[in-house]
């Protein structure tokens, strides 16, 4: 049973250029969340889809969109980088019913870096 | 908004000691806390969870109690291997899958 996969696994940017990442989520699960890590610190939350719409969306600007296809995959696209986009972008994927206790599963990310 | 901070870190401890690393959190409603951790190279893995107040979670040896009156799930472990080293991050889930998580603290078990 696979697991949530994220590709690329590396990505070299400029600044003002745009990047899609893409996310397959673990088998059986209908909600895909998308998370920013930069450097020593903790994941902090882009945005979630469910159904193929974005659900709900943390304190990120326009230029980080998303998308959900209805095999549940997901892409993350941000226009526009900024040197401040460099990180590492985590997927995670759930269940939505009783989705309060449900753990997130993640991929291993796509390492980002904008020069 | 939600928010959980973490003891800082880096915790250098010898095999075999003993381990606490401290979470509180800020959050409305009634969430569901997470310990998660991640390997290097790697994304975040489960390690344990507690749903509501006074429950324990606990998974290869770490456990943690979800503390309602004192907003707490500090994570513990009775003797420490070096497999353990990672780093380790307490999340509050609320709102359907929202998940807010601490900055992490990073544990390194000496031989």
């Amino acid at each position: 049973d696979a697991g949530v996969t994220q590709s690329p696994t590396h990505l070299i940017k400029t600044r003002g250029q745009q990047v899609t990442l893409r996310c397959s989520p673990k088998s059986g699960h209908d909600t895909v969340s998308w998370y920013q890590q930069a450097l020593g610190q903790g994941p902090q939350f882009i945005f979630q889809y469910y159904e193929e719409e974005e659900r709900q969306r943390g304190n990120f600007p326009d230029r980080f969109s998303g998308h959900q296809f209805p095999n549940y995959s997901s892409e993350l696209n941000v226009n526009a980088l900024l040197l401040g986009d460099s990180a590492l972008y985590l997927c995670a994927s759930s269940l939505l019913t009783g989705a309060d206790g449900q753990p997130q599963h993640f991929g291993d990310g796509t390492r980002l870096s904008i020069l | 908004g939600n928010s959980v901070t973490q003891m800082e870190g880096p915790v250098t401890l010898s095999e075999e000691a003993f381990l606490t690393i401290n979470c509180t959190y800020t959050a409305t409603g009634y969430p569901s806390l997470f310990w998660y951790v991640q390997y290097p190279g790697e994304g975040l893995q489960l390690l344990l969870k507690a749903t509501k107040a006074d429950d324990k979670g606990s998974n290869k040896g770490f456990e943690a109690t979800y503390r309602k009156e004192t907003t707490s799930f500090h994570l513990e472990k009775g003797s420490v291997q070096v497999s353990d080293s990672a780093v380790y991050f307490c999340a509050v889930h609320t709102n359907a899958g929202k998940s807010t998580f601490g900055d992490g603290t990073t544990l390194t078990v000496k031989p």
